[in-house]
Formats: C-alpha cells, structure tokens, sequence
C-alpha cells in the first residue's frame, strides 16, 4: 500500500524558518505535493517535486529526495499568516489521477 | 474564473434525513474529486470523476453515498439516510488532466455538514 507520515504539529515564532518533513511508502512514485490549508478554510496547491532537489517559490521551498523517499517544505521568514496545516501528497500508484494524502501537520506560528 | 464553487456552505440536519451537496466544476477541468475530512481521519477520497464518468469510488462508505455528474461542469453528492456520523466537511475538488503526476487539485470552500 501507500503511506505517508508527516509530524502533527510544529511550532515557530516569526521570523523563523521551519521544516515540515513527509516521508512516503509507495510501490510506484510520480512525485511529492504540498498543499496548505488554513483553518476554515480549503486546500490550496503549495508545490510539486517530481525530480530530486530544492525548489524555490518565494519564502517557500520544497525538497525531495526520490532515494530516501523524503521530502520536506521549507518555510523561511515566517508570517503569522503561515499558521495552517501542512499536508504531503503522493498520487496513487496504480491510478496517478488520484492523491494519497498525509494526515496534516499543523503550524503554529507565535509572535 | 470563479473557482469551483460548492452548496451550501453549511448544513445541519438530523438523522435520517437525505442530505445533497453540490459542486460546480472550474470550466475546462474534467477531473472531479470528492473528499471528506475530519480530525480524526484527515482527507479522505469518497470518489472521483474523469469526464464525468465515475471512475473510482471505492472511497465511498456505503450505500447510502450517492454521486452523480450529470454534465461536464456540474456534480452532487447525496446521502440518504443521514447519520451522526456522517458530520464532517465535505470539499469537491477539480483538475485538468495534465502529463506526469502533477495534477493539481483545486478545492472548493467545502460543505460543513452537521447531523443531529
């Protein structure tokens, strides 16, 4: 089957940077999604890696290491506005339409 | 473009009652998720649609889920009867089929739906 295991919560104060880690079990892997939820709120689309290495979108990276099965979003300069939940996706192995999802980490970004 | 657009936004009903949630697609997407999230057992896939044909519903908890897609743009989920236990909020989500494994999900608001 597939898995994925992210940590349930981290904590940070502003300015800070953070790491959120995913690491995933699949027989077939495509790539790592990031979505970020804030409370109330919808998923929304953060990043994708399908090849190994650092991708930078403004004060968010995301890293994956295809060998280890890992990966991590990266948090830099952070904003109480960036208090939300984390989650990790994988798409299906047998159907890549379909996303595996973590169970979330929850943010909390003090002042 | 308006994004994918669910109704209503809030539903508490009691047990035993039929429940419909609707969902309009982002024009152009022809990939149509349903989830259902809770605390205790995070996003969860009901089913999904693939130019509106059902494709996977193996996430469905039991009969009483229905989903149909009627048109290229339009779906709904029905359960019928409701129980407690079906408290949660549910999110419709749509995608453009896209090479790779990318496939960007985009979510809407989500119906939080309570059953007394």
């Amino acid at each position: 089957g597939q898995s994925l295991e992210q940590p349930s919560e981290v904590t940070a104060v502003e300015g800070a940077i953070v790491q959120i880690n995913c690491t995933y079990q699949t027989s077939g892997f495509y790539g790592l999604s990031w979505y970020q939820q804030h409370d109330g709120g919808a998923p929304t689309f953060l990043s994708y890696n399908a090849l190994d290495g650092l991708e930078e979108t403004g004060r968010f990276s995301s890293f994956l290491s295809r060998s280890d099965s890992y990966g991590y979003l990266l948090l830099q300069e952070l904003q109480m506005k960036d208090s939300a939940s984390y989650f990790c996706a994988v798409p299906h192995a047998g159907n890549n339409r379909k996303l595996i999802w973590g169970l979330g980490t929850s943010l909390a970004v003090n002042p | 473009d308006a994004g994918v657009i669910q109704s209503p936004r809030h539903e508490v009903t009691e047990m035993g009652q039929e429940v419909t949630l609707r969902c309009k697609l982002i024009s152009g997407h022809n990939s149509l998720f349903w989830y259902r999230q809770t605390m205790m057992r995070g996003l969860e896939l009901l089913i999904y649609f693939n130019n509106n044909v059902p494709i996977d519903d193996s996430g469905m908890p039991e009969d009483r889920f229905s989903a149909k897609m009627p048109n290229a743009s339009f779906s709904t989920l029905k359960i019928q009867p409701s129980e407690p236990r079906d408290s949660a909020v549910y999110f419709c989500a749509s995608s453009f089929r896209t090479s790779g494994g990318k496939n960007e999900q985009f979510f809407g608001p989500g119906t939080r739906l309570t059953v007394l």
